[in-house]
């Protein structure tokens, strides 16, 4: 199986500032297909996780475009512009180059300092 | 709009057993590939079972193999997980989540199973 690994596990961050958060498969996501399945997840306190950004880059419907996703190969990030009280919660990072299974990283929690 | 909604979780003891549903709807449920992921208490996320849109190829997480048995219902929009032999390391809040394009776009809202004596 792919293992995922993100970093920081938690990241306390000030509202209207920008926050990073890494991800790092143990293989090269790249599939056979030329395209790259590494997708991030947002769940926020008692809710379900809601994706967020998919082949790398891609935001999903009514995602805010102060979210993006970037990276080849084997490392990525996720990266909003100014974070929001919204934005508060965990952030998964996912492949689904390699099924079954499709692995998430262990999560990182983001909070407001 | 999509919609999944989950239920049947509860408390059961070990050795026992469950039977999960995911009521689908705002979409052709017939077209696509679904999934149960689940969640144990403070813990990340983990996947399942897989089944394809005509339930062609199923798929178990080696934690589950043998004890859980994932199905559908295309024509009632709905999707199952039949739980059997429940462990205390089943306990978690268990979603089902659409598949598309390698990834999980839509998810319900999650129903808890808790396996305790």
């Amino acid at each position: 199986d792919i293992v995922m690994t993100q970093t920081p596990l938690s990241s306390p961050v000030t509202l209207g500032q920008p926050a990073s958060i890494s991800c790092r498969s143990s293989q090269s996501l790249v599939h056979s297909d030329g395209n790259t399945y590494l997708s991030w997840l947002q769940q926020r306190p008692g809710q379900p996780p809601r994706l967020l950004i998919y082949k790398i880059s891609n935001r999903f419907s009514g995602v805010p475009d102060r979210f993006s996703g970037s990276g080849a190969g084997t490392d990525f990030t996720l990266k909003i512009s100014r974070v929001e009280a919204e934005d508060v919660g965990v952030y998964y990072c996912m492949q689904g180059t390699q099924f079954p299974p499709y692995t998430f990283g262990q999560g990182t929690k983001l909070e407001i300092k | 709009e999509v919609h999944l909604v989950e239920s049947g979780g509860g408390l059961v003891q070990p050795g026992g057993s469950l039977r999960l549903s995911c009521a689908a709807s705002g979409f052709t449920f017939s077209s696509y590939s679904m999934n149960w992921v689940r969640q144990a208490p403070g813990k990340g996320l983990e996947w399942v079972s897989y089944i394809s849109s005509s339930s062609s190829t199923i798929y178990y997480a080696d934690s589950v193999k043998g004890r859980f048995t994932i199905s559908r219902d295309n024509a009632k929009s709905s999707l199952y997980l039949q739980m059997n032999t429940l462990r205390a390391e089943d306990t978690a809040v268990y979603y089902c989540a659409r598949g598309s394009a390698r990834t999980y776009d839509y998810w319900g809202q999650g129903t808890l199973v808790t396996v305790s004596s």
